[in-house]
């Protein structure tokens, strides 16, 4: 079985500020793992997931993640915070192999940006 | 480019009515999904398709039916609505990658108030 923990439901940083989003994850088989965004009033977005290739993934927008698995995490990064960077972010887990129906989604963290 | 499209936008029933919420997409895609988005609870899933023809249960299907007469299209149907139904409903969809899953493509979301 899978599960996924984000921690901290809201994350605030300046702008030009390191962004960490934080995720850890339990899964019983080495898992597949993606980080969503959400802006206001949309539905989900990919910005990046890792199948197992390499460790560091990058995404869209200057994000990337570090699959650690002694640390079963997956923390999402940037480097500069910008404005437009203010939504919801969503980390999910699953399965190899199993399809899209055992993706089990995390609570959500959602950034705020100060300018 | 339409991706995943969803009908209505924005809904309000009274309790006991009943509706359907349209899901369209012109990927090609193999699987559907609807989910639920609720406060602080992330993503779940309530019914969900792998082709045309077929659907099986999700985590939360109690309450709802869904129907996938067209490998494009994927109904969600509420016979009779409660309080407990309001949410923000989204769909999604996949395609079948070999070696793997593959990320969601999810549409705009419908808001449902229950009242």
């Amino acid at each position: 079985a899978q599960s996924v923990t984000q921690l901290g439901s809201h994350v605030s940083v300046s702008e030009g500020a390191l962004v960490l989003l934080r995720c850890n994850y339990s899964s019983s088989v080495p898992p597949y793992l993606f980080w969503y965004v959400q802006y206001p009033n949309q539905g989900l977005q990919l910005l990046l997931k890792y199948t197992s290739a390499a460790t560091l993934v990058k995404g869209i927008n200057g994000f990337e993640a570090e699959f650690k698995k002694s640390e079963t995490s997956f923390h999402l990064t940037k480097p500069s915070a910008h404005m437009s960077d203010a939504a919801e972010y969503f980390c999910a887990v699953s399965a190899p192999n199993t399809g899209g129906f055992k993706t089990i989604f995390g609570a959500g963290t959602r950034l705020f940006v100060k300018a | 480019n339409a991706g995943v499209t969803q009908t209505p936008k924005f809904r309000v029933l009274k309790t006991g009515q009943s509706m359907t919420l349209l899901c369209a997409q012109d990927m090609n895609h193999e699987y559907m999904y609807w989910y639920r988005q609720d406060p602080g609870m992330g993503l779940r899933l309530i019914h969900y398709s792998v082709g045309e023809g077929t659907t099986a249960k999700g985590e939360v299907p109690d309450g709802y039916n869904v129907s996938r007469l067209k490998k494009q299209n994927f109904l969600l149907g509420l016979e009779s609505a409660a309080p407990s139904q309001t949410s923000v409903y989204f769909c999604a969809s996949s395609y079948i990658s070999n070696g793997g899953n593959t990320e969601a493509f999810f549409g705009q979301g419908t808001r449902l108030t229950v009242v």
